[in-house]
């Protein structure tokens, strides 16, 4: 099992461009999580899903969008992208709402 | 809502020697807590979960977390740390039906030869 795999692993964006940041899991896992860490933040929640087709936001969603149209993937879209954005994202699922995460290894983003 | 609160940013500690990381939560509701591990250019991985039953909890790489309700705490201990273990480390608390795990800042562990 590949697990959670994300890609880039690493993209440098111009103020104002868009992006789409990939998540894919083998797992078949219903509950997908989108995460932003910055230096001595922690992780913030961005937008998760309990299931295809069901997303809501976390703490910070403002300037990203999601979607699920699978139980595999849940993608993640920067609209005009802004250095408050430059961050390292992790996706991650979970078998159910009490479950450990499973991690992807990161997108590291830089908008400039 | 519920919070996470890791008392120290950076912590320490000579090789072979024990350490303790504490973390202490908030919530209105039962919880489950976690401990994950973050190498560098890494993601984070479970060290342990804490769901119900008993309080101490074991995990991998020798690590322990007791989970102690009247003071809302989850500290992650080990007897005897190793160079490997210089990391940073992440308590995390769900709570309710849908899980939207709260993390803490994070822990850097420094372990000195």
């Amino acid at each position: 099992n590949a697990g959670v795999t994300q890609t880039p692993k690493f993209r440098i964006l111009k103020i104002g461009q868009s992006m789409t940041l990939q998540c894919t899991q083998d797992m078949n896992h219903n509950y997908m999580y989108w995460y932003r860490q910055d230096p001595g933040m922690g992780l913030k929640l961005i937008y998760y899903s309990v299931g295809a087709g069901i997303t809501d936001k976390g703490e910070v969603p403002n300037g990203y969008n999601v979607s699920r149209s699978t139980t595999e993937d849940f993608p993640l879209r920067l609209e005009l992208a802004a250095p408050s954005q430059t961050s390292v994202y992790f996706c991650a699922s979970s078998l159910s709402y009490n479950s450990p995460l499973h991690f992807g290894n990161g997108t590291r983003l830089t908008v400039t | 809502a519920q919070s996470v609160t890791q008392l120290d940013s950076q912590v320490p500690v000579f090789e072979e020697a024990p350490v303790e990381l504490r973390c202490n939560y908030s919530s209105s509701v039962s919880v489950y807590l976690f401990w994950y591990v973050q190498y560098p250019n890494q993601g984070l991985q479970l060290l342990l979960k804490y769901l119900s039953g008993s309080t101490l909890v074991k995990g991998i790489n020798g690590f322990e977390a007791e989970f102690n309700k009247s003071q809302t705490s989850f500290h992650l201990r080990k007897p005897s740390v190793h160079i490997s273990d210089t990391a940073e480390y992440f308590c995390a608390v769900g709570s309710g039906g849908y899980q939207k795990v709260t993390f803490g800042i994070g822990t850097k562990l420094q372990v000195i030869p």
